[in-house]
């Protein structure tokens, strides 16, 4: 692994069901966010962990929970998928909150 | 509230300079960050500004007045692969990043 990774690539989903999206990092950064990026909007912060065993809420937090048990995992899970969840999620992270932030390729997630 | 405004897309001609400019008003301020992102992939880092003034790094150079809430980015000798969208995001008290939408920029032949 180089860098940071996300699965899966892309995913199409049915309403209701619950859906993990994984981001794993190698670089022992202690900071990592997850994003969503939709067209003709800027990226909005869902929640973050500023060090394994915190988090915190974003921008847009609701229908969606974190958990960082340690410092290379932040899995996003959304517990009961909507259509208005559909979106391109990045996970990013960064040595430190207050440093350059750099991103996992992104997950393209549909929700029917 | 919080606002970052960048035009929505320019077009430029290969060889050419363009400056992509970003204004910002936000809670606090501690940075403002230029990330590329080509279609399809992640945003990728370009420059950090926290001080007033030119930070140049080969082609691309990024200038910031605090004063005037104001960046931008300059690409000089454009390349075709330099087509993409352009990101400007501002940290701010919280240290949380706040994005603009992004602008579209297009490299003609």
């Amino acid at each position: 692994i180089a860098g940071i990774t996300q699965a899966p690539t892309s995913q199409i989903l049915a309403a209701g069901r619950r859906m993990t999206l994984r981001c794993t990092q190698d670089m022992r950064h202690n900071a990592m966010y997850w994003y969503r990026q939709d067209l003709g909007l800027g990226l909005r912060l869902i929640h973050y962990s500023n060090t394994a065993g915190t988090t915190g809420k974003g921008e847009v937090p609701d229908g969606y929970s974190v958990s960082r048990a340690n410092t290379d995992d932040f899995p996003l899970t959304l517990a009961s998928a909507v259509p208005s969840q559909t979106s391109v999620y990045f996970c990013a992270s960064s040595r430190q909150s207050e440093d350059t932030q750099y991103f996992g390729p992104g997950t393209r997630l549909t929700v029917l | 509230g919080q606002n970052i405004d960048q035009p929505t897309e320019m077009t430029a001609t290969e060889g050419a300079i363009v400056q992509i400019n970003c204004t910002y008003q936000t809670s606090g301020f501690n940075g403002l960050f230029w990330y590329q992102q080509h279609a399809g992939e992640a945003p990728t880092f370009l420059s950090y500004n926290v001080l007033d003034g030119l930070e140049e790094k080969g082609r691309f150079s990024s200038f910031l007045s605090r004063s005037k809430g104001y960046s931008y980015l300059l690409l000089k000798e454009l390349q075709m692969k330099d087509s993409a969208s352009y990101l400007c995001a501002v940290r701010d008290s919280n240290y949380q990043l706040i994005w603009g939408a992004g602008t579209k920029l297009i490299i003609k032949p």
